[in-house]
């Protein structure tokens, strides 16, 4: 069955730069969510998107931002990259429907230098 | 805010052997999930639970949603090494805008005894 994609798989990026997170959801998921999860700790929520529209907004630093679009593929944009963004990125997908499990996505680890 | 607490936090396995954690809240929840994450890979789910009372298995797996709402449990029955990795329960609080953000506990991570 067909998951939900990420990608890159690895990004090592320097301070101050940009990077860009890439999630292709499960087929006919219309329903995406970010969390970011430092070394031994759980995952955090970041934002979740809800049919191209945000849905909600956990601890997201105002320097990243995301949007879902049409094909509801997401994107997470960071910017003024700190070194405490390294982090793994994932991304889950879920259906609209309330209660719906999140599938998670392999994740993206950023190292930031 | 509202917390997962997650217990225990580690614990090591011989093959063959049971294996049980659980979640407890002070808060209501709707949805318990169980998940297990290996090194660098996301979690994967393993079961759902969405009623109160209700029993799931998968496979060796047996969970159980608790009938307070504020609790579940995970029993891993005759484990392999493969059962290795970090178990995470995860919960869709009752009172909360979005159907999607979920609370998750710190995680049980199992190990292989030496």
């Amino acid at each position: 069955a067909a998951g939900v994609i990420q990608s890159p798989r690895h990004l090592i990026k320097e301070k101050r730069e940009t990077a860009t997170l890439k999630c292709y959801p499960i087929p006919r998921h219309d329903t995406v969510y970010w969390y970011q999860q430092g070394p031994g700790q759980d995952p955090q929520f970041l934002i979740s998107f809800y049919e191209k529209m945000q849905s909600d907004k956990g601890s997201i630093p105002d320097r990243f931002s995301a949007q879902q679009f049409s094909d509801y593929h997401s994107e997470l944009n960071m910017s003024s990259l700190e070194l405490g963004d390294s982090a793994l990125y994932f991304c889950a997908s879920t259906t609209g429907q309330g209660g719906s499990p999140l599938h998670f996505g392999n994740g993206t680890r950023l190292t930031v230098t | 805010g509202q917390q997962l607490n997650q217990s225990p936090q580690s614990m090591f396995i011989q093959e063959g052997e049971d294996v049980s954690m659980n979640c407890t809240s002070s808060s209501i929840f709707n949805t318990w999930l169980w998940y297990k994450q290996d090194p660098g890979e996301g979690p994967v789910l393993l079961i759902a639970l969405y009623k109160a009372g209700e029993l799931t298995s998968n496979g060796r797996l047996t969970a159980q949603f608790g009938i307070t709402r504020k609790d579940s449990f995970l029993n891993i029955s005759a484990s392999i090494p493969s059962d290795v990795g970090i178990y995470f329960c995860a919960g869709l609080p009752l009172f909360r805008g979005s159907q999607g953000n979920l609370i998750f506990g710190k995680g049980t991570k199992l190990s292989v005894k030496p």
